[in-house]
């Protein structure tokens, strides 16, 4: 299996700030990258494939860049409703997660 | 607009079965690969099980293998997973979610998820 090392693990930031989370794979997964944002109780959703793909109706503060083994996801000017967990999910093999970051308010 | 809902989660004995179904709407059912993706309280995601638009191939995780069977109904854009032997690992939150194209690839659209809870 992939092995999908994430990071921070939680994360608090101010309104307005940039933030930017990682994602470093076992191996190279050939931008088979995909990042998900969890809202408290709800399911997860998804933000961006293909590693910098934005998925339909995803506001454009998010963004994903990299290549490789090492990925990371980008929320320009942090808006209260981004307060969630964020997931990334590598799919070069059957698919494997990281174990997330925890995004609060500072 | 894409619509799963998950139902027949619940409370069930170790060693035992359960049956979930997710219903779906709003594309065309069998024009997707459809998968089961779990995540245990307070824990990470996890991958399960996923099927082609026909049924005709499955994939599973190791730790499901030979415990559980996806299939689909795409007459009743349905899809199911039958859990047998089940384990106290195996407690979780289950949503179905659609699949981009193939067996590897991401999840595109998410159901809001049906509780397992496994325990004597």
């Amino acid at each position: 299996d992939i092995q999908m090392t994430q990071s921070p693990a939680s994360l608090s930031a101010s309104l307005g700030e940039t933030v930017t989370i990682e994602c470093r794979a076992s191996e190279d997964i050939y931008n088979g990258l995909a990042w998900y944002q969890q809202k408290p109780g709800k399911s997860p959703q998804l933000l961006i494939y293909n590693a910098n793909s934005l998925h339909t109706g995803v506001p454009s503060r998010f963004s994903g860049s990299g290549s490789g083994t090492q990925y990371s996801l980008k929320i320009n000017s942090l808006q209260s409703e981004d307060v969630a967990s964020y997931f990334c999910q590598q799919y070069y093999d059957y698919p494997t997660f990281g174990a997330g970051t925890k995004l609060e308010l500072k | 607009e894409v619509q799963l809902v998950e139902s027949g989660g619940g409370l069930v004995q170790p060693g035992r079965s359960l049956k979930l179904s997710c219903a779906a709407s709003g594309f065309t059912f069998s024009d997707y690969y459809m998968a089961w993706v779990r995540q245990a309280p307070t824990k990470g995601l996890e991958w399960v099980a996923s099927i082609s638009y026909d049924g005709g191939s499955t994939y599973y995780r190791d730790s499901v293998k030979g415990r559980f069977t996806i299939s689909r109904d795409n007459a009743k854009s349905s899809l199911y997973l039958q859990m047998d032997s089940l384990r106290s690992e195996d407690t979780a939150t289950y949503y179905c979610t659609t699949v981009w194209v193939a067996a590897r690839d991401y999840f595109d659209y998410w159901g809001q998820g049906v509780m397992v809870t496994v325990s004597s």
